[in-house]
């Protein structure tokens, strides 16, 4: 019964670079939500989708961000030319419902690094 | 725009002692509020889900209290252990028009350490 999983736990960019983080929500769960934590800061809303559709994006950066939820495989969250600024802690969670009653389960997030 | 703030944004206490942690929220349109445990460098673990319509919410040596009205709510925790050292976060589901409402909006967190 895993939770949900994200991967890689640690990646490492170089300035310009592309980076990819990966999120397997919860069996049986089809939505999905990205967070951003910058260091001494709190987690910050990035992005809701549900299979397929993108519903939320009012938290992403308007450029260099992307989100996606196939229909098979896990979210995709992806950073194109990566800047210092971008180094924190992206952390996904899934819901069963996109209910507003439902509780969100969190992955144990990503640390991104850009050097 | 909902803000969340918790006080204190740290705490140390001796072990098997009872403590309180507090979260007030600017806007009390709320669908509920969830409080969460982080460990450093790791993910976050749900605790306890209040929904708005309910006043507090038990599990173990853990109770939450929700004062919508006020705009607040209290995680208590009983006799505790340094096992309970972490980061604490409240974050409430707050009623928007249109797809907002699907956002948590987080506090800061109150880093509390039990020492044996």
């Amino acid at each position: 019964n895993a939770g949900v999983m994200q991967n890689p736990r640690h990646l490492v960019r170089r300035r310009g670079q592309e980076a990819r983080l990966r999120c397997s929500p919860v069996k049986g769960h089809s939505h999905v939500y990205w967070y951003r934590q910058l260091p001494e800061e709190g987690l910050k809303f990035m992005v809701y989708l549900q299979k397929e559709n993108i519903i939320d994006e009012s938290g992403m950066p308007k450029e260099r961000f992307s989100a996606e939820f196939p229909k098979e495989g896990p979210s995709i969250l992806r950073i194109q030319q990566v800047v210092r600024g971008d180094s924190a802690a992206y952390f996904c969670a899934s819901s069963l419902q996109g209910l507003e009653n439902t509780e969100a389960f969190f992955g144990q997030g990503t640390r991104l690094t850009v050097v | 725009k909902q803000e969340v703030t918790q006080i204190p944004a740290a705490l140390s206490v001796p072990e098997g002692e009872n403590l309180v942690l507090n979260c007030s929220f600017t806007d009390s349109a709320i669908y509920n509020l969830q409080w969460f445990r982080q460990d450093p460098g790791k993910g976050l673990t749900s605790l306890l889900l209040i929904q708005s319509s309910q006043r507090e919410q038990t599990s173990g040596r853990l109770n939450a209290s929700l004062d919508k009205s006020s705009g607040r709510s209290t995680l208590y925790i009983a006799a505790s252990q340094p096992g309970d050292s972490a980061t604490y976060l409240c974050a409430v589901r707050g009623i928007y028009s249109g797809a907002g409402s699907y956002q948590l909006t987080f506090g800061k967190g109150t880093k509390l350490s039990v020492i044996p």
